[in-house]
């Protein structure tokens, strides 16, 4: 069974604060994706990646950067979080392409960081 | 305009009632559809794969409808444990992106 895990459920933090938010997968997948969710606006893709340092914008990654020294572990760093940044963080990993359209496509999420910034 | 679209409902039915759900998609050359579900406070989950000729899997039935970029979701026979969020995601032609509709929003009452 797949498990996705994230640092913390809630993180309570200060305008101007660093931020480290961590995931951690232990299904040797390839891919990792850091998403926000927001009431009304759905998941939106942060940053992604293919492989171990290796990393890609996704369509909002403003404010953010990420990390992936390990392949098991994707983390997301707010240099300087601010008020707009308060969401639920929802890591996610998926496994290599086998055929199109296979399991390789199935996201499986950690349980989501709930960041409030004051 | 959102690339994927869907009516945030809520939708509320009745248990046993027969409820779907439509999603539309902007981009012509997507290429994998997928239902995630998503209860409340906690992560998005895998409910079925959509493929063209349509799949059906227990009292769920997914259809696709590629001329007219939309895929429906058919939940039979409604259980209060329906009660949850549906989003409608799709996969492009190239890259391993998923983009997510905001979902739609099930209650199923007693």
């Amino acid at each position: 069974d797949v498990k996705v895990t994230q640092s913390s459920r809630y993180l309570v933090k200060r305008t101007g604060e660093k931020v480290f938010l961590e995931c951690v997968q232990d299904m040797d997948h390839e891919n990792m994706f850091w998403y926000r969710q927001d009431p009304g606006l759905g998941l939106r893709l942060i940053y992604f990646s293919y492989d171990v340092k290796m990393k890609e914008k996704g369509d909002i990654p403003e404010g953010y950067s990420v990390s992936r020294e390990k392949k098991e572990r994707f983390s997301l760093i707010l240099e300087s979080a601010s008020t707009n940044q308060t969401s639920m963080y929802l890591c996610a990993s998926s496994g290599p392409s086998r055929t199109s359209g296979g399991a390789w496509d199935t996201q499986y999420f950690g349980p989501g960081t709930r960041l409030t910034v004051l | 305009r959102k690339e994927v679209e869907q009516d945030p409902g809520p939708f509320n039915v009745p248990e046993g009632a027969t409820v779907a759900f439509n999603c539309t998609y902007s981009n012509s050359a997507s290429q994998s559809f997928f239902w995630y579900r998503q209860d409340c406070r906690k992560e998005p989950k895998l409910l079925m794969s959509v493929y063209s000729s349509g799949n059906e899997d227990g009292r769920f039935t997914a259809q696709l409808n590629r001329a007219s970029q939309y895929i429906s979701l058919l939940i039979r026979d409604s259980k209060l444990s329906d009660s949850a969020t549906y989003l409608c995601v799709v996969k492009g032609a190239y890259g391993n992106k998923l983009v997510f509709g905001a979902g739609t929003i099930l209650r199923v009452k007693s």
